[in-house]
């Protein structure tokens, strides 16, 4: 199946730093990339949709400046959590589709490792 | 808007079989999906459902009634591996054209010897 790969799997920082997550898409070119929000023991939470060459789609109460999503090439999409505080700590997961499988026709997601951020 | 039900939480027995409900409201549904998630791991995709009735695959069915708005995933022969998360998911069409998957808070399956 297609590989989604994220970085960096764990991050630590002091709250008011920003922090880059990076969504690459290995072996397919994504022009849509999902990112999703997962509380311990929580389902994931669409934050947005993120669109090759344009602005992603936040959904409803994400703010949009202070979770950055660019989407800058048809294999890498990040997310920067601005002036982190430990309420933003949490477990970050991109997604995508690789619409050379057969996950276009059904819409199945290929997760990314996810990112566990941590704010001190 | 949308809303997504399950359990929070069921056990089973290594070698029996479990089924996980899932009740959804959408407004725009184009297709469900039964994801495994094991703690501190991103999901991986079991099961796609559009059409009515049951989709088979291997240890793993999941069955989809569109009027009802419900769901089940049926594990046959269960294995302590079989310990995990289990998320329904739903993609919603939106009127733009676009769509989004949005998932419920998932079903924590124990499975004891």
């Amino acid at each position: 199946g297609a590989v989604v790969s994220q970085h960096p799997s764990r991050v630590i920082c002091k709250s008011g730093t920003s922090v880059k997550i990076e969504c690459r898409s290995l072996d397919f070119q994504a022009t849509t990339m999902f990112w999703y929000r997962q509380f311990p023991k929580k389902s994931l939470m669409l934050m947005a949709t993120s669109n090759e060459g344009s602005k992603a789609t936040y959904e409803q109460g994400v703010e949009k400046d202070k979770f950055l999503i660019n989407h800058a090439s048809l294999t890498l999409s990040t997310l920067t959590v601005t002036s982190a505080h430990p309420e933003d700590s949490s477990f970050y997961i991109c997604s995508a589709r690789d619409p050379a499988s057969g996950s276009q026709r059904t819409g199945e997601l290929f997760f990314g490792e996810g990112s566990r951020l941590t704010v001190l | 808007g949308q809303n997504i039900d399950q359990p929070t939480e069921m056990t089973a027995t290594e070698g029996a079989i479990v089924q996980i409900n899932c009740t959804y409201q959408t407004s725009g549904f184009n297709g469900l999906f039964w994801y495994q998630q094991h703690a501190g791991e991103a999901p991986t995709f079991l099961s796609y459902n559009v059409l009515d009735g049951l989709e088979e695959k291997g240890r793993f069915s999941s069955f989809l009634s569109r009027s009802k708005g419900y769901s089940y995933l049926l594990l046959k022969e269960l294995q302590m591996k079989d310990s995990a998360s289990y998320l329904c998911a739903v993609r919603d069409l939106l009127h733009t054209g676009g769509f989004k998957t949005i998932f419920g808070a998932g079903t924590r399956l124990f499975v004891k010897a």
